[in-house]
């Protein structure tokens, strides 16, 4: 069946870092792929998505790309900051729901 | 325009004992949906409900049933509840876009549960 897999975290970086969390996907034929931020105490939000494949979600800085020949969707931010700091959540449409990734936690210091 | 909303936002029960997380979205969707979220297993469907009417067992269904009790409202009950069940439960809404799929969705700031 379908599926999203993430990278493991937590991510640990400085302040204006370069950042990207791998995201891999299996699914039958092309579904939209989204990116879901939570942060602490909250209830996950959409941060970007992508309809079809060769597109570019971007919001807040971050970018996402995705790229069926390597089934992939990861997201990337030139500068990292530290209210940047959060659960991020890779996930594909697939019927009727959602299939979620088990989510990568940030942690950005000054 | 609250978006989606949840009632309690903190709940302790006692093992055996029995609640309703109430979940209500003002945005006209037809589907909803209830997760769980654990430490290191991300989120969990526990059920859905696509339109009105209509309910489905998501992937970890047992010791819960649902109510769709109109298009706004969706609630999740605990029967009997159970120290397994401690976890941080959030409710969701999305529109039904054309041929089927699901479009963004909206979720609620979460209702936390422990069962002692």
């Amino acid at each position: 069946g379908d599926s999203v897999t993430q990278m493991e975290g937590p991510v640990t970086l400085s302040e204006e870092a370069f950042l990207t969390i791998n995201c891999t996907y299996t699914a039958t034929g092309y579904p939209s792929l989204f990116w879901y931020v939570q942060y602490p105490g909250e209830g996950l939000q959409l941060l970007l998505k992508a309809t079809k494949a060769d597109d570019k979600g971007s919001n807040k800085g971050f970018e996402a790309t995705y790229r069926k020949e390597t089934t992939s969707f990861h997201l990337e931010k030139g500068s990292v900051q530290v209210s940047d700091s959060a659960v991020y959540f890779c996930a594909l449409m697939g019927t009727d729901k959602l299939i979620f990734g088990t989510g990568t936690r940030l942690q950005v210091f000054p | 325009n609250a978006g989606v909303t949840q009632t309690p936002k903190f709940q302790v029960l006692k093992t055996g004992q029995s609640m309703t997380l109430q979940c209500a979205q003002d945005m006209n969707h037809n589907s909803m949906y209830w997760y769980r979220q654990d430490p290191g297993m991300g989120l969990r469907l526990i059920y859905y409900s696509a339109s009105e009417g209509t309910t489905d067992k998501g992937e970890v269904p047992n010791g819960y049933n649902v109510s769709r009790l109109n298009k706004r409202e969706f609630s999740l009950r605990l029967e009997s509840a159970a120290p397994s069940q401690t976890s941080v439960y959030f409710c969701a809404s999305s529109e039904v876009l054309a041929g089927g799929l699901i479009g963004e969705q909206f979720f609620g700031p979460g209702t936390r549960l422990t069962v002692l």
